[in-house]
């Protein structure tokens, strides 16, 4: 089914370890995007992406790694969680100057 | 970072009234603004994406406006309806940047 997926839908973590969040999109999309959601703040950025293999820091980048080796995929990794990264994660995807399309998210719980 | 900042944050209606908000942005630098529609426990939705001064777009009951000189833009529900319940999200595009800022929304609820 043609979309942007994100997995898993929800993840418990410890304090400490590393979890990986999964986005892919079927569009062929040239942007992608990381935010998290939180109250107060909305949505804010994390790192986003405008091709294959280049990517740029966002608005809270910090404890945050991707990489997009394909067009499809750009994951997202917490190379050490935090409880500060408890959050909703959203990925989207768009075509240049388009709309952006989200995926349906991914709760995190660090303990 | 840019501030986008949207007001009111949040509003009640009673069903068949219309309502407006406001979304604000930087002045300078503007290349496009973005409004979405986002429902308690799914994931944003694009309404419109307006990039040229006085720019106005419509989808059935709801339409925005765009003024670019000084940085506003206002989004109206005509009529109410309990389905028009969610937050609205503006987003601002800066030109020589790659992604939007996003303000922290205006939570309606539409009272029947």
């Amino acid at each position: 089914d043609a979309g942007i997926t994100q997995s898993p839908r929800y993840k418990i973590t410890e304090t400490g370890r590393q979890v990986t969040l999964m986005c892919h999109q079927t569009w062929s999309h040239s942007y992608m995007f990381w935010y998290r959601q939180d109250l107060g703040h909305g949505l804010r950025l994390i790192y986003y992406s405008a091709a294959a293999d280049i990517t740029d820091k966002g608005e809270v980048p910090d404890g945050y790694v991707v990489s997009r080796s394909k067009t499809e995929n750009f994951p997202l990794t917490l190379e050490s969680a935090t409880r500060s990264q408890t959050s909703v994660y959203f990925c989207a995807s768009s075509p240049p100057n388009s709309p952006l399309h989200f995926g349906n998210g991914t709760r995190l719980t660090v303990t | 970072i840019l501030n986008v900042e949207q007001s009111p944050q949040s509003l009640h209606v009673q069903e068949g009234d219309s309502t407006n908000f406001t979304c604000s942005f930087p002045s300078s630098n503007f290349y496009a603004l973005h409004w979405y529609r986002w429902e308690t426990a799914k994931s944003p939705e694009a309404l419109f994406v307006m990039t040229l001064n006085g720019d106005e777009k419509k989808k059935g009951r709801i339409s925005a406006t765009l003024n670019t000189k000084e940085g506003y833009s206002y989004l109206y529900i005509k009529g109410s309806q309990p389905e028009d319940s969610a937050t609205y999200l503006c987003a601002f595009f800066a030109k020589r940047a790659n992604n939007l800022f996003f303000g922290t929304g205006t939570r309606l609820t539409v009272i029947p």
